[in-house]
């Protein structure tokens, strides 16, 4: 199964700042995704990265605020910008093998962000 | 999409079989059930999948009824590092390339 690593693991930001959290995959995937997990609370989907494309976003997200490249297929960067405490949440990036038929999506271990 | 429920919480003692029940009633004809586990500080991780009867895998067994309209995630004999969040999940059979939809999951917390 791929390995994801998810750039930085955690941060404590000012709000108002913007923060670029980084997914790296070690091998070439069709599908990568960006999901939020609010303190307690289960996943919610933000967005579809589009390779080549703008990411397609889920009711509620808007490029403005969570702007996502995905330059190739191993790399997605997901920015949270002008962020306040409300934004404090797990940031996970997910990916898709592209393998028709029951592969399982893969999680990272998520982006911890504190905004005070 | 289905909605699922599941229990908020369970508990369990150790060298226990658990099962979690998912209820999915409006689950259509084309989707597939699905069981994600996540730890603490870690993102979810796939347990089993299947679309009908029992299937069983090094991990876990789901067991699905013939209505489908439910099923059951067991674990035997638990120990203390399955204490998780279980995450009942049904859609698409292709569920690695399609935005998986979570619901509330259930915390299952493992007692010595």
């Amino acid at each position: 199964s791929a390995v994801i690593s998810q750039k930085p693991s955690r941060d404590i930001c000012q709000r108002g700042t913007s923060l670029t959290i980084q997914c790296q995959v070690d091998s070439q995937v069709t599908m990568m995704f960006w999901y939020r997990q609010q303190p307690g609370q289960s996943l919610t989907l933000i967005a579809t990265a589009n390779q080549g494309s703008e990411a397609t976003y889920e009711s509620g997200f808007v490029i403005d605020k969570f702007p996502i490249s995905r330059p190739n297929l191993t790399f997605s960067t997901l920015t949270v910008s002008n962020m306040s405490p409300e934004d404090s949440s797990i940031y996970l990036c997910s990916v898709g093998q592209g393998v028709p038929g029951n592969q399982p999506q893969h999680f990272g271990d998520g982006t911890r962000l504190s905004i005070l | 999409l289905a909605k699922t429920t599941q229990p908020i919480s369970m508990d369990s003692y150790e060298g226990q079989e658990v099962n979690i029940t998912c209820s999915h009633n409006n689950i259509a004809t084309n989707d597939y059930i699905t069981w994600y586990q996540q730890f603490p500080s870690q993102g979810p991780r796939f347990i089993i999948q299947g679309y009908k009867t029992k299937v069983t895998n090094e991990v876990a067994s789901l067991f699905i009824p013939a209505d489908r309209k439910s099923s059951t995630l067991s674990l035997p004999r638990v120990s203390l590092s399955d204490t998780a969040v279980y995450y009942c999940l049904v859609g698409s059979r292709n569920s690695g390339n399609t935005p998986l939809v979570f619901g509330k999951g259930t915390r299952l917390s493992v007692i010595a």
